[in-house]
């Protein structure tokens, strides 16, 4: 199962674009990146998911470079309702008997 | 999302209680997995279920026991309850098999909030 690092905690202002950029060094070719946001006290909820160069949503986008040793989850002009934790993952293919595991996260916190 | 749903929401019991937390989905799919979530950490992986007949341990089972009734149905019991598994309880299903090359996406509950006294 590849692993995922990524920072532990980010700041950002009302309006502002963060972006949060996971390593998974380890990526398997038929791997996908996916990323879920968590509000406290409720259960993670899918973001976006991606294999290669650029995914695009209603609410984020997402950058992987060719050799997808990272990605790079992109929020623009983030409000105080996108504070929360982002948790970046490593989808595994059905050969690989996959199952899905979460890090710490990054805590991402939008100020006024 | 609504269609994971998990009773009870909310929890006290005392050490040494057996209870059970009980997960329930209307999305039809065939995997089902339970997570604990403790402050300020990620979730970790209890039991997961890939169809009625295939339940695995995942990274931290002792103490937990589950069981798969029925394709929308997986239950999580703490045999003997202590106080280091007070924590939140994820309950999640997963669409894996349904898109191509693997992708999967998991779909929580609203989550047990769990206290041993």
């Amino acid at each position: 199962l590849a692993k995922t690092t990524q920072p532990i905690s980010m700041d950002s202002y009302e309006g502002q674009e963060v972006n949060i950029t996971c390593s998974h060094n380890n990526i398997a070719t038929n791997d996908y990146i996916t990323w879920y946001q968590q509000f406290p006290s409720q259960g993670p909820r899918f973001i976006i998911q991606g294999y290669k160069t650029k995914v695009t949503n209603e609410v984020a986008s997402l950058f992987i470079p060719a050799d997808r040793k990272s990605s790079t989850l992109s929020l623009p002009r983030v409000s105080l309702s996108d504070t929360a934790v982002y948790y970046c993952l490593v989808v595994g293919s059905r050969a690989a008997g996959n199952k899905l595991t979460f890090g710490g996260g990054t805590r991402v916190l939008v100020k006024p | 999302d609504a269609d994971v749903t998990q009773t009870p929401r909310n929890r006290i019991t005392k050490t040494g209680k057996r209870i059970m937390l009980e997960c329930s989905q209307t999305k039809g799919h065939d995997r089902m997995y339970w997570y604990r979530q403790d402050p300020g950490l990620g979730l970790r992986l209890i039991y997961y279920s890939f169809d009625v007949k295939d339940i695995n341990k995942g990274e931290i089972s002792d103490g937990y026991s589950v069981s798969r009734q029925a394709q929308a149905k997986f239950s999580l019991s703490l045999e003997s309850a202590i106080p280091n598994q007070t924590a939140l309880y994820f309950c999640a299903t997963s669409d894996f098999g349904r898109e191509p090359g693997g992708k999967e996406t998991q779909y929580f509950g609203p989550g047990t909030r769990l206290l041993v006294l």
